[in-house]
């Protein structure tokens, strides 16, 4: 089982990004995908999460309208997108799956840097 | 976003045990299975306890955890130096639909 992640990004506020997770190894419509966030030196925020098989989504009322979580089952991917970056936006963000059992397998994490 | 309570900091000396705590609500630690997470810098999360005190394959029986009403905790006994890392708990929270993680903790071996 692997989730891969896209690599480190830099960008200025304002600017859009999305950075994905790729999924191999399972049976990528078996398990929720979560997007995960760390920023600088402090704890982890659950995001939201996806069902790759119907493309149902909750997002945490923190992130809510702020990010779009996605996926594209045919690829095992999923996807995780800014349309207006903020540097408050700056950390590591991990992508992990799970079922009824919490996070098992967790992507490497994409550090998205905001600064202008 | 609430996030699961956990001291920021805990330290020992090697064969010591440790313990670090977790405390919750009634929406999530209260109700659901707590789980714990080790962290190195710069790495994803790993997990290391998960359904209360069921260990994945590969961790050792040094690290055990308990649960007690919306407080948690993990006890790490027979400290050694690769120890050090940090140790986050989760818990999934019926009012968020969502997984609550703790604060963290850095653990320190002296």
């Amino acid at each position: 089982v692997q989730l891969v992640q896209s690599g480190a990004e830099i960008k200025k506020p304002g600017e859009s990004l999305t950075i994905s997770c790729v999924g191999s190894g399972y049976n990528f419509m078996k398990y929720w995908i979560s997007w995960v966030r760390q920023m600088p030196g402090k704890g982890l925020e659950w995001m939201g999460r996806i069902d790759p098989s119907d493309s149902y989504i909750n997002y945490s009322p923190s992130f809510q309208g702020h990010v779009t979580i996605s996926a594209d089952k045919s690829i095992g991917t999923a996807y995780l997108q800014w349309t207006t970056l903020k540097a408050s936006d700056t950390a590591m963000y991990f992508c992990a799956r799970h079922s009824n059992y919490p996070p098992d397998y967790w992507g490497q994490g994409t550090l998205v840097t905001v600064s202008s | 976003q609430s996030i699961l309570t956990q001291p920021p900091s805990a330290s020992g000396t090697p064969g010591q045990t440790v313990t670090i705590s977790c405390s919750g609500s009634s929406s999530n630690v209260g109700r659901n299975a707590v789980n714990w997470y080790r962290q190195l810098p710069g790495t994803a999360p790993k997990l290391l306890i998960y359904s209360h005190i069921q260990r994945p394959s590969g961790v050792p029986d040094r690290f055990s955890a308990s649960k007690s009403g919306t407080s948690a905790s993990l006890a790490i006994s027979g400290l050694q130096s690769e120890d050090e890392a940090g140790y986050f708990c989760a818990a999934w929270d019926d009012s968020l639909n969502g997984w609550m993680f703790g604060g963290g903790t850095i653990l320190t071996v002296l």
